[in-house]
């Protein structure tokens, strides 16, 4: 099983242009989450959706939509990126809340 | 909102040390978690406990839920576990999705 698989790893952008991160996951997990981490900060939560068909807000979800399009796949959009949104992307699922998180390998976002 | 504090911030070894990474929060939880981040990795869950103590191989995890905090073991250190090591835990009075992170451990082992 290839587990929770997110692209691009990389990607840079301009100010104002727009794109979309996938993400993936194969074991069946009810409930996905996307995340982003910056220096000296803890992760923090962008969007999650508790299960196929639902999503809602986390702490920082200004300047992105996200689309949990069936079961396995939760996609982070940001329309017209900021500088302010240059992170680390991991989106993560869990089977139901409360049990052991599976992270994707993360997306190195740089918005010039 | 739990504000998670972890300590120490870094943390340097020799080979075969023993290891305490410690997590404290300020409200009541159901579940805390404990994260593994290797330089320039991912991340890895390495334990979800609610109560008492948790062990896999050389990590072990214990947790004082009166006392609103939790310790993250390593015995035998070894350079493989140099990382990053997060505790998470849920938002007071949200839902258990919602989780605040600690600022993360930064462990090396020297050989």
């Amino acid at each position: 099983n290839a587990g929770v698989t997110q692209t691009p790893k990389f990607q840079v952008l301009k100010t104002g242009q727009s794109m979309t991160l996938q993400c993936a996951q194969d074991m069946n997990h009810n409930s996905m989450y996307w995340y982003r981490q910056d220096p000296g900060m803890g992760l923090r939560l962008i969007y999650y959706s508790a299960s196929e068909g639902t999503t809602d807000k986390g702490e920082v979800p200004n300047g992105y939509n996200v689309s949990r399009l069936n079961k396995r796949e939760f996609s982070l959009r940001l329309e017209s990126a900021a500088p302010s949104q240059t992170s680390v992307y991991f989106c993560a699922s869990t089977r139901v809340t409360n049990e052991k998180l599976f992270f994707g390998s993360g997306t190195q976002l740089s918005v010039l | 909102k739990n504000e998670v504090e972890q300590s120490p911030q870094n943390l340097t070894a020799q080979e075969g040390e023993f290891i305490t990474i410690n997590c404290s929060y300020s409200v009541g939880i159901s579940a805390l978690h404990w994260l593994q981040q290797h330089p320039g990795g991912g991340i890895v869950s390495l334990f979800m406990l609610s109560s008492g103590k948790k062990k896999h191989g050389r990590l072990i995890a214990t947790i004082n839920i009166q006392e609103k905090h939790s310790s993250l073991h390593i015995t035998a250190s070894h350079p493989r576990d140099s990382a990053v090591y997060i505790c998470a835990v849920p938002n007071s009075g949200g839902s258990n999705y919602k989780l605040t992170f600690g600022k993360g451990t930064l462990l090396t082992v020297n050989p």
